[in-house]
């Protein structure tokens, strides 16, 4: 079984562009969540997505948004981009809500020059 | 809102020495406790969780953790460390009801000397 992947894995954008961010979860996986991880602030949750839906937010600007489309296939966007936006950003998918383990992506890591 | 404190940034160790990862955590409500381990440039990958239970939580690769309530800790241990086990761990808690949002503690960089 495959697992989470994340496209693409590296990036390199200019401040005030904006950027998506693709992620596919494991196969019959319906949850999608994303977190941010910085050296200063470390590990953060962003947004979580079930059926379409987006479930629960983290603290992040209004420049942060997703998206979940039918075949749970996920997408986040950032607008308008600062410094301080370049991170790993990692995906993990679960089988539903509630509690199911999450299996994480390998992460795609954006620079913003 | 819950909160997650990893007591020590860096744990040298030296191989097949044991070692144990402290983990404090904070909330008002009953939470799931997790632990994650990060080698270069990849993601994340669940050591353990504790869900509810017996306190004592074995995970992969020879990982085990308690958890003590009274403390609110949820340290990680491992009776004899392996070069392979150089890595970045990291503790996480959700709360029972948006158990999808993880908070995570700081990390501990894990480096094992020969």
């Amino acid at each position: 079984k495959a697992g989470v992947t994340q496209t693409p894995r590296y990036l390199i954008k200019t401040r005030g562009q904006q950027v998506t961010l693709s992620c596919s979860p494991i196969s019959g996986h319906r949850s999608v969540s994303w977190y941010q991880q910085t050296p200063g602030q470390g590990l953060q949750f962003l947004f979580e997505y079930f059926s379409e839906t987006q479930r629960n937010k983290g603290n992040f600007p209004g420049r942060f948004s997703g998206r979940q489309f039918s075949n749970s296939r996920s997408e986040m966007n950032v607008s308008t981009l600062e410094l301080g936006d370049s991170a790993l950003y990692l995906c993990a998918s679960s089988l539903s809500r509630g509690y199911n383990e999450q299996f994480f992506g390998p992460g795609t890591r954006l620079t913003v020059l | 809102a819950q909160s997650v404190t990893q007591l020590d940034s860096q744990v040298p160790v030296f191989e097949e020495a044991p070692v144990e990862l402290r983990c404090n955590y904070s909330s008002s409500v009953s939470v799931y406790l997790f632990w994650y381990v990060q080698y270069p440039n990849q993601g994340l990958q669940l050591l353990l969780k504790y869900l509810s239970g017996s306190t004592l939580v074995k995970g992969i690769n020879g990982f085990e953790a308690e958890f003590n309530k009274s403390q609110t800790s949820f340290h990680l241990r491992k009776p004899s460390v392996h070069i392979s086990d150089t890595a970045e761990y990291f503790c996480a808690v959700s709360d029972k009801w948006g158990a999808q949002k993880l908070v995570f503690g700081q990390g501990t960089r894990l480096t094992i000397n020969p």
